[in-house]
């Protein structure tokens, strides 16, 4: 199994559509939870950031964690075309100099 | 905003040829960082650097490959002896605590022929 699975997609909505994007894990230890907005030929881009188990919520944008089941979201209300990137979720375990482990990324498409 | 930058935006080599990738992380940082992005896969893990020294490095960091912080501002990235395989998107990040939030340069396009 690996250590972060996420559907590549394309995922396409309509515009004003809320979007879910999601990621499963099979290392308890991970601790950090993370999503990232890639644009085409550029860095990563840190969109959320959230400890343990939980919501978290900026603006348009909510991260939820389910430690229990191993599983990670986010959510993207109102969507834009401006929102259409790839998404990457992206974690790391309790220690400070762990690696942060990357998810290979959903496209996402939002249709104007 | 404070960023990570990255030079070149694109380096084209030839096999076996040495190439040094160059990153000015964000100048309160002390955590630094190189991952790498071959075309249509995950970004992946290569090596992390604190405290002058390397914290951790994945098994794609071999001996061909090395990292240095010369003075107090650049962080770099040498391939000795560069392979087909090493074509790739090379991206520098920092952070300024270990953990905490990555910031991502742009990126550098390494093509090797």
């Amino acid at each position: 199994q690996k250590e972060v699975e996420q559907d590549p997609g394309p995922l396409s909505v309509p515009e004003g559509a809320i979007v879910s994007l999601n990621c499963t894990y099979s290392n308890s230890a991970f601790q950090y939870f993370m999503w990232y907005r890639q644009y085409s030929r550029k860095g990563p881009e840190l969109l959320m950031y959230t400890y343990s188990s939980g919501n978290k919520e900026d603006g348009r944008f909510t991260a939820q964690v389910d430690k229990s089941s191993k599983y990670i979201s986010l959510f993207i209300r109102d969507s834009q075309p401006s929102d259409s990137a790839t998404y990457l979720c992206a974690m790391s375990a309790a220690n400070r100099d762990d690696k942060i482990i990357f998810g290979k990324g959903t496209r996402l498409h939002i249709l104007p | 905003e404070p960023e990570v930058t990255q030079t070149p935006s694109h380096q084209v080599t030839q096999m076996g040829q040495e190439v040094i990738l160059r990153c000015v992380p964000i100048s309160n940082h002390l955590y630094f960082y190189w991952y790498r992005q071959i075309l249509g896969q995950k970004v992946e893990f290569l090596v992390s650097f604190y405290n002058n020294e390397i914290s951790e490095k994945s098994e794609i960091f071999d001996d061909q490959f090395s990292v240095e912080r010369p003075d107090g501002s650049n962080f770099t990235l040498k391939i000795r002896s560069t392979k087909l395989e090493d074509s790739a998107m090379y991206f520098c990040a920092s952070a300024a605590d270990g953990n905490e939030k990555l910031f991502f340069g742009s990126g550098t396009q390494l093509s090797v022929l």
